[in-house]
């Protein structure tokens, strides 16, 4: 079974919809992160948590909201989604006791388009 | 600008070429220095991972740190059809727990 999942793997909805995505690890990581990877823009930083606790903005947090509902569970908001949001969402997880190592472990991501 | 470029090709190579793959940055700060690998329609997975200056290699994978230069690199010796995929360049200034800074990735495609 896969260390990192996300669903769904696919998704189209509608411009103002409210759309979540969900991560869930088997790693036993305690830090976890979303990332939205654009063509030509390479991977962006949405949201990051160190633990259950402590939720981080990234680089474009606009629009997103998260929650952590548990060490192994990391979800991701689109509140109300715009067109321009059509992209690869891919969750993450690292281990802290790795320090500043900080390998991070992808999800197989979630290919969202917004109409 | 973005703190890490990255060409982001294609570049198309025939079998058994070496291959270079660079990536250039603008933090002094980064000391961690990663390359992923990233098959279509599958998340990165790590490849190599330098600290600080200096090389690295494994097995056809050589990995390349000049912080002099601000320049990275990763060379890939024998190029096989199965390297074919994207190559992210990413780095850390090492604060713990912290994301990474990805470049934009390079296509590379292994032509048999």
């Amino acid at each position: 079974d896969a260390d990192v999942t996300q669903t769904p793997r696919n998704r189209i909805t509608k411009t103002g919809k409210r759309i979540m995505l969900e991560c869930s690890q088997t790693k036993g990581h305690d830090r976890m992160y979303w990332y939205r990877q654009d063509p030509g823009l390479g991977l962006r930083l949405i949201y990051y948590s160190f633990d259950v606790k402590d939720i981080n903005k990234g680089e474009i947090s606009d629009g997103y909201s998260v929650s952590r509902q548990a060490q192994a569970k990391f979800s991701l908001s689109l509140e109300s989604a715009i067109p321009n949001q059509t992209a690869l969402y891919f969750c993450a997880t690292s281990d802290a006791s790795g320090g500043a190592y900080n390998e991070q472990f992808f999800g197989p991501g979630t290919r969202l388009t917004v109409l | 600008q973005k703190e890490v470029e990255q060409d982001p090709g294609p570049l198309s190579v025939p079998e058994g070429a070496i291959v270079s793959l660079n990536c250039t940055y603008s933090n002094s700060a980064f000391q961690y220095f990663m390359w992923y690998r990233q098959y279509s329609r599958k998340g990165p997975e790590l490849l190599m991972y330098t600290y600080s200056s200096g090389n690295k290699e494994d097995g056809r994978f050589t990995a390349q740190v000049d912080k002099s230069s601000k320049y990275i690199s990763l060379f890939i010796r024998d190029s096989q059809p199965s390297d074919s995929a994207t190559y992210l360049c990413a780095m850390s200034a090492g604060y713990s727990g912290y994301a990474l800074n990805f470049g934009k990735g390079t296509s590379l495609l292994v032509t048999p």
